[in-house]
């Protein structure tokens, strides 16, 4: 099976622009989670979705948002953009998401300038 | 309010010996625990989980040991090799819970 793939690998924006992350799950897995990593930071949780509808969400502003797909495909985007903003964005999958083993794709490196 | 915390932010071990990675949690909903591996500008990798039926699971060189009643979970790696060197992460969620949640990652680097 292939594993969760995410584009692009890399990113450069300037502040006030907007982007838009994209996060293909194993197949067959219904679940997909974002994360944010900044350096020295662990793991900060942005949101899940579940069959095209988000099941939970994390303490981030409303200019970060994202949405699923009917094919499990997931989208995330954050709009003006800050120099704060830059990070490793990661996305994982699992089947049900109910707590089950997650799988993370390489990430989305992001860098604001 | 942390509910998953590693306490040590790094550990240093020497190639070959055991190496023991602490995690703590306060949620006693909490059933299913997960330990990843992390190199920098990678994604985490799954290593090892366990639950809470289980007071202990081996895969390879990797052990994970839970004590319920303390509220504590460690993995244990043995010997270390120097690709062990990476930043892990123990992560638990419950039965009602969507999502993982995760500790602040400890840096284990292996001496060679």
């Amino acid at each position: 099976k292939a594993g969760v793939t995410q584009t692009p690998r890399y990113l450069i924006k300037t502040r006030g622009q907007q982007v838009t992350l994209s996060c293909s799950p194993i197949s067959g897995h219904r679940s997909v989670s974002w994360y944010q990593q900044t350096p020295g930071q662990g793991l900060q949780f942005l949101f899940e979705y579940f069959s095209e509808t988000q099941r939970n969400k994390g303490n981030f502003p409303g200019r970060f948002s994202g949405r699923q797909f009917s094919n499990s495909r997931s989208e995330m985007n954050v709009s003006t953009l800050e120099l704060g903003d830059s990070a490793l964005y990661l996305c994982a999958s699992s089947g049900q998401g109910s707590g089950e083993t997650q799988y993370f794709g390489p990430g989305t490196r992001l860098l604001v300038l | 309010d942390q509910q998953v915390k590693q306490n040590s932010p790094s550990l240093s071990v020497q190639e070959g010996r055991i190496s023991i990675l602490n995690c703590d949690y306060t949620n006693s909903m909490f059933d299913y625990f997960l330990w990843y591996k992390k190199y920098p500008a990678e994604g985490p990798t799954f290593l090892i989980s366990i639950s809470s039926i289980k007071d202990k699971n081996e895969d390879g060189r990797f052990t994970v040991f839970l004590n319920k009643s303390a509220k504590h979970l460690s993995l244990h790696i043995v010997p270390s090799q120097p690709g062990d060197s990476a930043v892990y992460f123990c992560a638990a969620s419950g039965v009602s819970n969507y999502q993982l949640i995760w500790g602040a990652g400890t840096k284990l680097i292996i001496k060679p």
